[in-house]
């Protein structure tokens, strides 16, 4: 079974440009979560969509979004970019557990954004 | 406020030592835990799952503990290889809203 996809695996933009990133999940997966790493911060949630409906949402401004399509492919989108965004972007998909599963969290490579 | 942490931040030890890595967490209400391990500039990779209900699980020379009341798990791994350097991270998936929330890690280097 193929595993989390996403791409592009690297980025580069000048601030103030917008950006958008895609996460293919596991086929029959249909939870994908977001979220950025950055050495100071750590991994920190951005959000979940779950059956094309946002679930959670952490603690970002609103420049970010997201949104996930009927075969569950998760993109977000960063708008106004400045340089605090450069960042390692990983989706993980899952099985949730209002389907009978522990929502374990599977990971794709990630994206790599530098902001110029 | 869930907080998790994860200490050491960084450790090394030689080849062949039995090892444990640590996470705590603040709020004990989790649905799970899980621990990744992560090469650099590289996405997290699974190794291990724990329900809030079990006190362990192994996956090869990998062991994790789970003491919910306390806050508490450990990852134990045995007779470390220079292929298990990596940074390890446990997360808690909370039980009200399944929000996930990460430690920052331990760095390990298991010197040859």
């Amino acid at each position: 079974k193929a595993g989390v996809t996403q791409t592009p695996r690297y980025l580069i933009k000048t601030r103030g440009q917008q950006v958008t990133l895609s996460c293919s999940p596991i086929s029959g997966h249909r939870s994908v979560s977001w979220y950025q790493q950055t050495p100071g911060q750590g991994l920190q949630f951005l959000f979940e969509y779950f059956s094309e409906t946002q679930r959670n949402k952490g603690n970002f401004p609103g420049r970010f979004s997201g949104r996930q399509f009927s075969n569950s492919r998760s993109e977000m989108n960063v708008s106004t970019l400045e340089l605090g965004d450069s960042a390692l972007y990983l989706c993980a998909s899952s099985l949730p557990r209002s389907q009978g599963h522990y929502n374990e969290q599977f990971f794709g490579p990630g994206t790599r954004l530098t902001v110029l | 406020k869930q907080e998790v942490t994860q200490i050491p931040a960084a450790l090394s030890v030689p080849e062949g030592e039995n090892l444990v890595l640590n996470c705590s967490f603040t709020d004990s209400a989790i649905y799970n835990l899980q621990w990744f391990r992560q090469d650099p500039g590289k996405g997290l990779t699974s190794l291990l799952l724990i329900q809030s209900s079990q006190r362990e699980q192994t996956s090869g020379r990998l062991n994790a503990s789970l003491d919910k009341s306390s806050g508490r798990s450990t990852l134990y791994i045995a007779a470390s290889q220079p292929g298990d350097s990596a940074t390890y991270l446990c997360a808690v998936i909370m039980n009200r809203d399944d929000k996930i929330i990460f430690g920052k890690g331990t760095r390990l280097h298991i010197l040859p």
